[in-house]
């Protein structure tokens, strides 16, 4: 049972546009919600990532927005640029479960000149 | 500073036949965690071991085992291979505290034929 929701599936954004994904929950008990970028032939890097007590946490042109009373968050990519180009995961977590990450299914994103 | 390293890149077994994936760590890191991914689940986590202990184990058969070693290197295994576990391996390694960052490898590359 996929435990992270993540939509869309593929997303095509002009250079400069806006990215947007969002991912929702059902287990109240996550504590952890990393975003994950992976790039072809390599391993999933950490993006940025929030706890429960912030609703939003920005890093350069990377920003979360979370709504913990909607068991949502998501990830805008302002000033999108071609190299952002990748598939983007979302995850939850909780404590006591060591880095058991639990992963969104992906969005494959396509920044196009 | 060297990241993690997952060996071999790529590996290619009979359907019946078992197999070991290793991956050392960040240096100072004594957590590591499997996940495997795959088109159709996306990310799922295996297990996670820290200071030679497996700390946590997600929903996969028996077949699928591991161990740390006590510098921290681990080992995957997985017996009795079927056409169904041919994914990317990936290992992620941190210092261990929950819900920090972990750091990724590129992955192995397992094809079951």
């Amino acid at each position: 049972q996929q435990q992270v929701k993540q939509s869309p599936q593929s997303l095509i954004v002009q250079k400069g546009g806006i990215s947007i994904i969002n991912c929702a929950y059902e287990n109240t008990a996550f504590d952890y919600f990393p975003w994950y970028q992976q790039f072809p032939g390599k391993g999933p890097a950490l993006l940025i990532a929030i706890r429960p007590d912030v609703s939003e946490k920005k890093e350069g042109r990377f920003t979360i927005s979370f709504n913990k009373s909607a068991k949502q968050f998501s990830l805008h990519i302002m000033d999108s640029q071609p190299g952002d180009s990748a598939t983007y995961f979302c995850a939850a977590s909780m404590h006591g479960s060591g880095y058991a990450l639990n992963f969104g299914k992906g969005t494959s994103l396509l920044v196009t000149p | 500073k060297a990241g993690v390293t997952q060996t071999p890149r790529y590996l290619i077994k009979t359907r019946g036949q078992q197999v070991t994936l290793s991956c050392s760590p960040i240096s100072g890191h004594r957590s590591v965690s499997w996940y495997q991914q795959t088109p159709g689940q996306g990310l799922q986590f295996l297990f996670e071991y820290f200071s030679e202990t497996q700390r946590n184990k997600g929903n996969f058969p028996g077949r699928f085992s591991g161990r740390q070693f006590s510098n921290s290197r681990s080992e995957m295994n997985v017996s009795t291979l079927e056409l169904g576990d041919s994914a990317l391996y990936l290992c992620a390694s941190s210092f261990g505290q929950e819900n920090t960052e972990a750091f990724f490898g590129q992955g192995t590359r397992l094809t079951v034929v």
